[in-house]
């Protein structure tokens, strides 16, 4: 079985900030970890995803993550925030195999502050 | 090229009733999966099809099915509503199947609201 869970349902941060948002996954096998975006009323937009090939991804929009296999961590990070960065952020798994589908976390809702 | 489109935007429908989502998916791709989204929660996968037959299934019951057509596209349907089934239902397209580590797309969504 795989889970993923995400510290913090709100982080705040002020513009121009480091932002950190913390996903840890569970897995029997080696996962495959994205992180998605979700705008007010929109669908999940992809800003990255880890599939074995370097453990630091480079996404969209300045946001890069690093799979550690030790910590079983993927968290999100981008040096300085902008204000458009306010959203809904997702961190999901699956291994792959395409029959458990995409498992997501509940969430964290990234403030910006002026 | 236009994305992943789904109909229709919002829906209302009372408990008990059925209702049918459609999606379409990206141009050229052949896998086409559902989630669910209810307020608050991250998404949860119900359905993925691929080439018209089903490759994966989530913890959902009977009253969910879904069906993939030969251009793709995809109806998900669900039976005797309950309140719980209101829910931001979303659809996602990707090239292929059993490569979910390929990019899904996803579309806006279907807002449904049961009384």
């Amino acid at each position: 079985a795989q889970s993923v869970t995400q510290l913090g349902s709100h982080v705040s941060v002020s513009e121009g900030a480091l932002v950190l948002l913390r996903c840890n996954y569970s897995s029997s096998v080696p996962p495959y970890l994205f992180w998605y975006v979700q705008y007010p009323n929109q669908g999940l937009q992809l800003l990255l995803k880890y599939t074995s090939a370097a453990t630091l991804v480079k996404g969209i929009n300045g946001f890069e993550a690093e799979f550690k296999k030790s910590e079983t961590s993927f968290h999100l990070t981008k040096p300085s925030a902008h204000m458009s960065d306010a959203a809904e952020y997702f961190c999901a798994v699956t291994q792959g195999g395409g029959a458990d589908g995409l498992t997501f976390g509940k969430g964290t809702h990234l403030i910006i502050q002026p | 090229d236009a994305g992943v489109t789904q109909s229709p935007t919002h829906l209302i429908k009372t408990r008990g009733q059925h209702v049918t989502l459609r999606c379409s998916p990206i141009s050229g791709h052949k896998s086409v999966s559902w989630y669910q989204q209810v307020l608050g929660q991250g998404p949860q996968f119900i359905f993925q099809y691929y080439e018209k037959e089903e490759r994966g299934r989530g913890n959902f019951p009977d009253r969910f099915s879904a069906r993939q057509f030969p251009n793709y596209s995809s109806e998900l349907n669900v039976n005797a509503l309950l309140l719980g089934d209101s829910a931001l239902y979303l659809c996602a397209s990707s090239p292929r199947t059993g490569a979910l580590r390929d990019t899904q797309y996803f579309g806006p969504g279907t807002r449904l609201t049961v009384l």
